[in-house]
């Protein structure tokens, strides 16, 4: 079982300033790797998927990096709509898991 | 319009047994990896099952043997069958889309409420 974990839990910024979020896993998952917004009383929204591809629609101030165990979500200064909670999820085997989340709020 | 919409969520015993449905529009759930996750209130989300395009299906520790997933082609329609419900069960449950596997899930419902109370 791959355990996926996000840091830090909470991510306290001031809109147009930079948010970077992280996220680990247990095991290597190549690139095999997403990453989801979710907004309250809203389904998660897919953002990036194999670490780095933004997904149809996305801003380009949303960027994700890294490969193996080791992602980062970066949101290039934040607007008013980005405060939400952010999963990571791996995809590498079919026995799929999310990290804890990471709600980013507003400083 | 890709639309997915989830169906049969209620408030249910212990113990109890309920089947959701997630009805699909715009594209065809048998040619595409569905999925079930799950958010308890308050909580993160935790993956509940996979059903692949050759009808297998996974599912995680906490559900396996309890809950079964299925699609009817047909019906263009997914369903997850929940046997011996637990309060640890309660959640909203969503059906999402993962178009093939290099990608996210990149269609979601927008939930059904799951509450396992007596």
């Amino acid at each position: 079982e791959i355990v996926m974990t996000q840091s830090p839990a909470t991510l306290s910024v001031s809109p147009g300033e930079r948010a970077t979020l992280s996220c680990r896993a247990s095991q290597n998952v190549h690139s095999y790797l997403a990453w989801y917004q979710q907004r309250p009383g809203q389904p998660p929204r897919l953002l990036i998927y194999g670490a780095s591809t933004r997904a149809t629609g996305i801003p380009a101030r949303f960027s994700g990096s890294g490969s193996g165990t080791e992602f980062t979500l970066t949101i290039r200064s934040l607007q008013s709509e980005d405060f939400a909670v952010y999963y990571c999820q791996h995809y590498n085997n079919w026995l799929l898991a999310f990290g804890g989340g990471t709600k980013v709020e507003i400083k | 319009d890709v639309q997915l919409v989830e169906t049969g969520g209620t408030l249910i015993r212990p113990g109890g047994s309920l089947r959701l449905s997630c009805a699909a529009s715009g594209f065809s759930v048998s040619n595409s990896y569905m999925n079930w996750v799950r958010q308890a209130p308050g909580k993160g989300l935790e993956w509940v099952s996979v059903i692949h395009s050759g009808d297998s299906t996974l599912y995680a520790d906490s559900v396996k043997g309890r809950f079964i997933m299925s699609r009817d082609n047909s019906k263009n329609t997914l369903y997850l069958q929940m046997n011996s419900l637990r309060a640890d069960d309660t959640a909203v449950y969503y059906c999402a889309r993962m178009p093939s596997v290099f990608f996210g899930m990149d269609v979601w419902g927008q939930g059904t409420t799951v509450t396992v109370s007596s």
